[in-house]
């Protein structure tokens, strides 16, 4: 399965809310993760089977989505959320999105 | 505290060998998945391959004829080797705790030059 995410790159302001999608080639069937990579360190999982947030992680950050079609919304942009954004799938096989790069306007 | 941590050469010269180890700690091998994913500098995130908590192993269809990963559970230690090394290969190569990659090691720089 392959996923593609968009936009590549997200020029957003601190307070906005913000929209990251990820499509998958094949129906992923809710198995879908999304991560957080500041630079120089290691992904941080945010997100587990489209919509569960994982311990620790604020309630700022939300994920939906079903079949192919997933997204993460941060609802209210802190500057510590700019970093690249990667969607994964461990449905069939395991596949990383391309990532988005969420930058400050 | 699970945490994992990644060892090895920083420098591989093409056509040879890498070996990495991932040492881990505050969970059992036998209870936990360990996957290997590297990023190329500047690039996005590539899954390499999985070690169930059975000792089976699946890997990225890309890396599968260069690519083996074993572990030694006594030692809490999950092992890499990928051989015929090219320059394309130079990347931070992490281990993550599946199923879910909740658990990241810091990574580990490997560059391959002659």
């Amino acid at each position: 399965i392959q996923l593609t995410q968009s936009p590549s790159l997200l020029s957003a302001s601190v307070g906005d809310r913000v929209t990251l999608s990820c499509k998958g080639s094949q129906n992923i069937n809710n198995y879908l993760a999304w991560y957080q990579q500041k630079l120089g360190e290691a992904p941080k999982l945010l997100i587990y089977k489209t919509n569960s947030l994982q311990t620790g992680i604020p309630s700022r950050f939300s994920g939906s989505g079903s079949g192919t079609d997933y997204t993460l919304t941060i609802s209210s942009l802190h500057s510590e959320d700019l970093a690249t954004y990667y969607c994964y799938q461990y449905n069939n096989g395991w596949t990383f999105g391309g990532g988005t790069k969420l930058e400050l306007k | 505290q699970v945490q994992l941590k990644e060892s090895g050469p920083g420098l591989v010269q093409p056509s040879q060998t890498l070996s990495l180890t991932c040492t881990v700690a505050g969970f059992s091998l036998t209870s936990y998945n360990v996957h290997w994913v590297r990023q190329p500098p500047g690039k996005g995130l590539e899954w390499m391959g999985v070690i169930w908590n059975t000792g089976g192993t699946r890997y990225n269809s890309a890396l599968k004829s260069r690519l083996s990963i074993s572990k030694d559970t006594s030692k809490s230690q999950v092992f890499l080797k990928m051989n015929s090394l090219q320059t394309e290969d130079t990347a931070t190569y992490y281990c993550a705790r599946g199923p879910l990659l909740d658990y990241w090691g810091q990574g580990v720089m490997v560059t391959v030059s002659s």
